[in-house]
């Protein structure tokens, strides 16, 4: 199976900070890596499929990246909606698997 | 729009059944391969298995914590998709979510608002 080990677990950021949240899949994945993002009690959302291609209505500031197996989702400038949980997922080969999640707090 | 709506959660014995069911609406659902994936209480999100569509034979792919004991299946003609679980145990407690992949004629990862089911002597 392949993991994605996502970092870090938590962190603290205020409004229009710059955040960084990383997975690192354990063998190549080609582009196939999507993120999601999921507010408490409710069901995720999908942000990004393919690395770096925003789902349809997915605000701008967030993004996507890859360098080797290390994929990189990007907000610009955090906004209040944006405190929430982030997983990476791959869907290179079966079982899909999830990153652990990032949890973005209030500072 | 997509909906996916859940039902069939609930209260359930070790080594019982229960038979979870998701409706769609707003896409051609028989084009789309759906996905099962749970979330334990406190824990991020673990995928149990999808059904791809009409066009790939509705073949089956399943994690190894649910193979033997989880059946996915889909009827086309009621734009419904379910996942039958037998032999029930303490670690299969989560919210269960249908998602949709995006297909040729309608982008897009979509996810209902989950069910939960909960194994409880």
């Amino acid at each position: 199976d392949i993991q994605m080990t996502q970092s870090p677990a938590s962190l603290s950021a205020s409004v229009g900070d710059r955040v960084t949240i990383t997975c690192r899949a354990s063998q190549g994945i080609s582009d196939e890596l999507a993120w999601f993002q999921q507010n408490p009690g409710q069901a995720p959302k999908s942000l990004i499929y393919a690395v770096s291609n925003l789902e349809s209505g997915v605000p701008s500031r967030f993004s996507g990246s890859a360098s080797g197996t290390d994929f990189t989702l990007t907000i610009s400038s955090l906004q209040p909606e944006d405190f929430a949980t982030y997983y990476c997922q791959q869907y290179h080969s079966y079982p899909l698997t999830f990153g652990g999640g990032t949890k973005v707090e209030l500072k | 729009e997509v909906h996916l709506v859940e039902s069939g959660g609930g209260l359930v014995q070790p080594g019982g059944s229960l038979r979870l069911s998701c409706v769609a609406s707003g896409f051609i659902f028989s084009d789309h391969y759906m996905d099962w994936v749970r979330q334990a209480p406190g824990k991020g999100l673990e995928w149990v298995g999808r059904i791809r569509n009409k066009a790939n034979s509705h073949t089956l792919e399943y994690a190894a914590s649910v193979k033997g004991r989880f059946t996915i299946s889909r009827d086309d003609s009621k734009n419904s998709l379910y996942l039958q679980m037998n032999n029930l145990r303490f670690d299969d407690t989560a919210v269960y979510y249908c998602s949709r992949r995006p297909a040729a004629s309608s982008a897009g990862v979509y996810w209902g608002r989950g069910t939960l089911v909960t194994v409880s002597s």
